[in-house]
């Protein structure tokens, strides 16, 4: 069974950083693109970044462009997102999910709260 | 950036009545457009790919239709677990999400 698990999750004051892990098993972590999607309180999906299989192309949304990192380590099964200058708009569930077309898998999120 | 744009915003419907969502593309995606269905405190399960394939274990009452700009959702009879918010997403480009539709118990 796959499965996807997100942590790092919390509450951080604007201009913080926060680091954001997914491990997932179930599957050949490996051999598949990873996203991160997040949802503001009560609003729609928003893809944040994708990564490829090797960790060597990323892409960004606007919005979060020079601020996030995504990143992986595919000797731990582990995606990652890195959260710098954080500002209220970033106050979102942040799922990770393998999106790989007609097969779709999502982890249960995690909270991140940005405010003073 | 592919813009979606999705119509209309919230849908009133009783049990038994037949559903239909729009999600319009700002250029086209071929046919690289997915449906979801996303219950409260839930992630989003995903119902249809590529336009108009069912994804696995999902009823046969969802339909997708569509190709370049323009793509519809059908769900021909409502079902009470049927009452979600669902959104339209392409693979064309990176990935974007349309703003969804929330489908409501009249």
């Amino acid at each position: 069974e796959v499965q996807l698990v997100e942590s790092g999750g919390g509450l951080v004051q604007p201009g913080g950083s926060l680091r954001l892990s997914c491990a997932a098993s179930g599957f050949t972590f490996s051999s598949y693109w990873m996203h991160w999607v997040r949802q503001a309180p009560g609003k729609g999906l928003v893809w944040v970044s994708r990564i490829n299989s090797y960790g060597s192309s990323t892409n960004y949304a606007d919005s979060v462009k020079g601020r996030f990192t995504i990143s992986r380590d595919n000797a731990k099964n582990t995606l990652y997102l890195l959260m710098n200058s954080l500002r209220a708009e970033d106050t979102a569930v942040y799922y990770c999910a393998r999106l790989t077309g007609d097969d779709d898998n999502w982890g249960q999120g995690t909270l991140v709260t940005v405010s003073s | 950036e592919i813009v979606l744009t999705q119509s209309p915003a919230t849908l009133s419907l009783s049990p038994g009545e037949r559903a239909t969502l729009s999600c319009r593309a700002s250029q086209s995606v071929s046919s690289y457009l997915a449906w979801y269905q996303q219950k409260p405190g839930q992630a989003p399960r995903l119902l249809i790919y590529d336009a108009s394939n069912r994804a696995t274990g999902i009823p046969a009452r969802f339909n997708g239709s569509g190709s370049g700009t323009d793509f519809t959702l059908t769900i021909s009879s409502l079902e009470p677990e049927d009452f979600a918010v669902y959104y339209c997403q392409q693979r064309s480009n990176w990935r974007t999400f349309g703003q969804g539709t929330k489908l409501e118990i009249k």
